[in-house]
């Protein structure tokens, strides 16, 4: 079983919709958990990190960690021609040292 | 704001080259990492460091090497280039359990 997924392909909605990103991890262990926009060609940039069970919301972004369930999601609400990207969701290992483990990532695309 | 920079953009080296890939962060950051991205198969670790001088190995580490003699700054060393090593090398850096910062990224061509 691999550490993270994030299962689902690309992922189009129309401009003002809500996109929703889902990511399953296997470790019962991970404390922290993250999620990360990628553009094409660019590097990975922090959106959000949650750590608790619940909702965490920073401006149109919401993030729900489960951790009986184990899964953490992302909710992008408004979506905008500029939230085109792929998401990664990255979660701590039991390797400790802050060594994450990466989903391979879903893939944005608003529709203006 | 955390500052994380790689030596180069765009790299072509040709096969069986020596190439250094450095990294510097202007945090004080403990843990430096550095990754590599290809298409379908995600974000791979190849190494990370958590003190100068200390380096653990990734998940895929062989073909590499790495040098960690300051704080800042974190070396990724390809010892003999292949062609399978072209790929985009990212680094990063975080305080102990604390978030990945990552650089712009190198992309590296090996002919």
């Amino acid at each position: 079983q691999k550490e993270v997924e994030q299962n689902s392909g690309p992922l189009s909605v129309p401009e003002g919709a809500i996109a929703s990103l889902n990511c399953t991890y296997s470790d019962r262990g991970s404390q922290s958990f993250f999620w990360y926009r990628q553009y094409s060609g660019k590097s990975p940039e922090l959106i959000m990190s949650i750590y608790s069970n619940g909702d965490k919301e920073d401006g149109r972004f919401t993030a729900q960690l489960n951790k009986a369930s184990q899964y953490v999601s992302l909710l992008i609400r408004d979506s905008q021609p500029s939230d085109s990207a792929t998401y990664l969701c990255a979660v701590t290992t039991y390797y400790g040292n802050n060594r994450l483990a990466f989903g391979k990532g879903n893939q944005v695309v608003v529709i203006p | 704001d955390v500052k994380v920079t790689q030596s180069s953009r765009y790299l072509v080296k040709r096969t069986g080259e020596k190439v250094f890939l450095e990294c510097v962060q202007d945090m004080d950051h403990e843990n430096m990492f550095w990754y590599r991205q290809d298409p379908g198969l995600g974000l791979r670790l190849i190494y990370f460091s958590y003190d100068v001088k200390m380096k653990e190995k990734g998940d895929i580490p062989e073909g590499y090497s790495v040098s960690r003699e300051k704080k800042e700054r974190f070396s990724l060393i390809l010892e003999s280039a292949s062609t399978n090593q072209t790929s985009m090398y990212l680094c990063a850096s975080s305080l102990p359990l604390g978030t990945q910062y990552f650089g712009p990224g190198t992309r590296l061509t090996v002919l």
